[in-house]
């Protein structure tokens, strides 16, 4: 069982759709972290929320952190082909220390 | 800036054979972390360091060993290599360890 579940698994859409990916967890975060991947490469860090309640913009992505910090989400407005990849959300329970835990992670497909 | 090296880049073993894998970063980080990626699974955490001289077990760490000579580096070891340790293995480093900011290119190992 992960300790943050993200959903959908996959998602394909047509460009200019909207989405939202989302991260949940029944544990409390210090702080929550998107990552975004394509094949062959590492993952490269979006952005880190770690106020509850916290919405960061970043271009067309929004992030959202829960007010109980047990929970994000991802909105992408008007999805590009460019958006395809592999959508990590990470986190640091309170109880592990600085160390993150990963969820499985949602694959985006954006069609032209 | 390089940023995160990995040495090698992919590496087929047989069972029972022995390697180390490399991870460098010129960015001057105390905090470095080694990944295995696996689908399905997100990225699960083998060990980490948070300074030279300093190791620790993370969530996975039977059949794995490192060491952080040197601050820029991070060596990964598999002494006895099993099928199960087949994977993409991710080194990152981070300045605070709030976050995993920098991932390396990845490793892919195959163990036949």
């Amino acid at each position: 069982t992960q300790l943050l579940e993200q959903s959908p698994q996959f998602l394909s859409i047509q460009e200019g759709e909207n989405l939202t990916v989302y991260c949940n967890s029944s544990s409390v975060f210090s702080s929550l972290q998107w990552y975004r991947q394509e094949p062959g490469e590492g993952p490269v860090l979006l952005v880190t929320v770690v106020t509850g309640g916290e919405v960061k913009k970043l271009k067309r992505l929004t992030f959202q952190f829960g007010d109980a910090r047990k929970d994000s989400s991802l909105h992408i407005t008007a999805a590009q082909p460019g958006d395809t990849g592999l959508y990590l959300c990470a986190g640091d329970p309170q109880e592990y220390g600085n160390k993150l835990v990963f969820g499985a992670g949602t694959i985006l497909r954006v069609k032209s | 800036n390089a940023g995160v090296t990995q040495t090698p880049k992919f590496r087929v073993l047989k069972t029972g054979q022995s390697m180390t894998l490399l991870c460098a970063q010129d960015m001057n980080h105390e905090y470095m972390y080694w990944y295995r990626q696996d689908p399905g699974m997100g990225l699960r955490l083998i060990h980490y360091s948070v300074g030279e001289g300093t190791t620790a077990k993370g969530e996975v760490p039977d059949g794995y060993n490192v060491s952080r000579l040197k601050k820029q580096n991070f060596l990964l070891g598999l002494e006895s290599a099993a099928p199960s340790q087949t994977s993409v293995y991710f080194c990152a480093s981070s300045y605070s360890g709030l976050a995993n900011e920098f991932f390396g290119p990845g490793t892919r190992l195959t163990v036949l």
